[in-house]
């Protein structure tokens, strides 16, 4: 497909367990954000790449959560020692170039039980 | 923290009627601004952006007036469909682009028969 792909769409997990979400940007698109969004809110920014640049992580809510992006393409969230209030959908997007309209993914939906 | 709001978290219209979505910002560094439509299960899609030296930008069947005076942003639908059903997000960014968005709440649209 064309568009922004998230993998898996759905995650259970145990509160302490380690996860990893995974997302396949637009080819071609040099931008990749993950946002996240807890149930009936708005999307809350986490972290942002752009090309070979240092990331920006100022909205990673604590230093459980992390992100790569290998070889400018596929981007790796992870979070380690899950907790009940990580619990949201996971919403990877990408853009061409830094600050243009962002296409998203679907999400990954990640329970912490 | 700054914070985008919206007046009213639902909003239900008949069909062919034209829809007004209203959102309230706080940061006055805003200099970017973007309406989603995020509908159930899938991730948020683009419908308009505008900047700050615009009060008013047109796309089809969309309308977004921006007013910087009172922090106002709205999005105008016309002749709304069923296919308009969704939640709608305003989302602003002080970078002038689409670099670290804040996004409101959401208001949802419901179009009547």
């Amino acid at each position: 497909g064309a568009g922004v792909s998230q993998s898996p769409s759905n995650k259970v997990t145990e509160k302490g367990k380690d996860v990893e979400l995974r997302c396949d940007p637009i080819s071609g698109h040099t931008a990749l954000y993950w946002y996240r969004q807890s149930l009936g809110q708005g999307l809350e920014f986490l972290i942002y790449f752009q090309g070979n640049s240092a990331p920006d992580k100022s909205g990673l809510p604590s230093d459980r959560f992390s992100a790569e992006r290998t070889g400018g393409s596929v981007s790796t969230l992870t979070i380690q020692r899950t907790q009940q209030e990580d619990s949201a959908v996971y919403l990877c997007a990408s853009s061409p170039i830094s600050g243009e309209k962002l296409f998203f993914g679907s999400g990954t939906q990640l329970s912490v039980l | 923290g700054e914070s985008v709001g919206l007046h009213l978290p639902t909003l239900s219209v008949q069909e062919g009627d034209n829809s007004i979505i209203n959102c309230a910002y706080s940061n006055s560094a805003s200099d970017y601004f973007i309406w989603y439509k995020q509908e159930s299960g899938k991730g948020p899609q683009f419908i308009i952006d505008i900047r700050s030296n615009m009060d008013k930008r047109q796309g089809q069947r969309v309308t977004v007036l921006l007013n910087k005076t009172v922090k106002h942003l709205s999005l105008q639908i016309a002749a709304t469909q069923p296919g308009d059903s969704a939640v709608y997000f305003c989302a602003e960014s002080p970078y002038g682009s689409a670099r670290q968005l804040t996004f409101g709440s959401g208001t949802q649209l419901t179009v009547l028969p």
